[in-house]
C-alpha cells in the first residue's frame, strides 16, 4: 500500500513565522501536490510537483512556496505565516500517467495565532 | 471559468436506500473523472475512476456514470449503510498533471 506521511498532524505558529511542511511518500511516484482544505471551499489546491526540481503553481499559490529535492518529498513552505493560511493541508502523490489516483496522507492541521 | 460543483453539501438517507451524488462540471473536458471518499479528520481515499468512453462503472455496491454531453457524472452507493456516511469528492484532471476536486456531498446514512 502507498504510504503518504505528513510530519505533524497539528502546528500552532505566531504570525510572521516561517513555517515547513513536510511531506514523504514511499512509492516512487513522480506526482506530488499540496491542497489546503477550508469549510465550505473544499480542496484547494496550492502547488504540485511532476519531478525532482520541478513544480507548477495550482490555484492558490499566493503566500506559500514548495520545495522538492528528492523524488520522495515534497515541501510547503509559508514565507510569513498569517491567520488567513489556518487551514487543513493535504499531501498527495500519484504515478504520472493520467487515469492514476491520488493517494493523500491525513493531514496537518495549522493554526496561526 | 473551470468549475467543478457538487449540488448538495449535504444529504441524509435511510439505511437501505440508494443514495446518489451529482457532479457537475464546466470549461473542462476531461479525459476520466474520480471519485474520492474522505473520513473526519483523514485524507481522500480513491474509490472509482470512469474515462470518457465509459457510460458506467461499478465496483460493489457503487456505481458511477459519467456523461460528457450533460458534463454530469453521478455517484450511487446501493443498499446504503451507516458505514457508508463520509463526505464524497469528485474530482478531474485538467491541465497538465493538475487534479481539480468538487466542495463535497456529506452523507448521512441514518439506522
Amino acid at each position: 500500500d502507498v504510504k503518504v506521511t505528513q510530519s505533524s498532524r497539528y502546528l500552532v505558529k505566531r504570525t510572521g513565522e516561517k513555517v515547513f511542511l513536510e511531506c514523504v511518500q514511499d512509492m516512487d511516484h513522480e506526482n506530488m501536490f499540496w491542497y489546503r482544505q477550508d469549510p465550505g471551499l473544499g480542496l484547494r489546491l496550492i502547488y504540485f510537483s511532476y519531478d525532482v526540481k520541478m513544480k507548477e503553481k495550482g490555484d492558490i499559490p499566493e503566500g506559500y512556496s514548495v520545495s522538492r529535492e528528492k523524488k520522495e518529498r515534497f515541501s510547503l513552505i509559508l514565507e510569513s505565516a498569517s491567520t488567513n493560511q489556518t487551514s487543513m493541508y493535504l499531501c498527495a502523490s500519484s504515478l504520472q500517467q493520467n487515469n492514476s489516483p491520488l493517494h493523500f496522507g491525513n493531514g496537518t492541521r495549522l493554526t496561526v495565532t | 471559468s473551470q468549475k467543478i460543483e457538487q449540488n448538495s453539501e449535504a444529504l441524509n438517507i435511510q439505511e437501505g436506500k440508494t443514495a446518489t451524488l451529482t457532479c457537475n462540471y464546466t470549461n473542462y473536458s476531461p479525459a476520466y473523472l474520480q471519485w474520492y471518499r474522505q473520513d473526519p479528520g483523514r485524507g481522500p481515499v480513491f474509490l472509482l475512476l470512469i474515462r470518457e468512453n465509459e457510460k458506467e462503472k461499478r465496483k460493489e455496491r457503487l456505481k458511477v456514470t459519467f456523461d460528457t454531453t450533460l458534463k454530469q457524472s453521478l455517484f450511487h452507493i446501493t443498499a446504503s449503510q451507516p458505514a457508508d456516511s463520509a463526505t464524497y469528492l469528485c474530482a478531474l484532471q485538467g491541465g497538465y498533471q493538475k487534479v481539480t476536486f468538487g466542495t463535497g456531498t456529506k452523507l448521512q446514512v441514518i439506522p
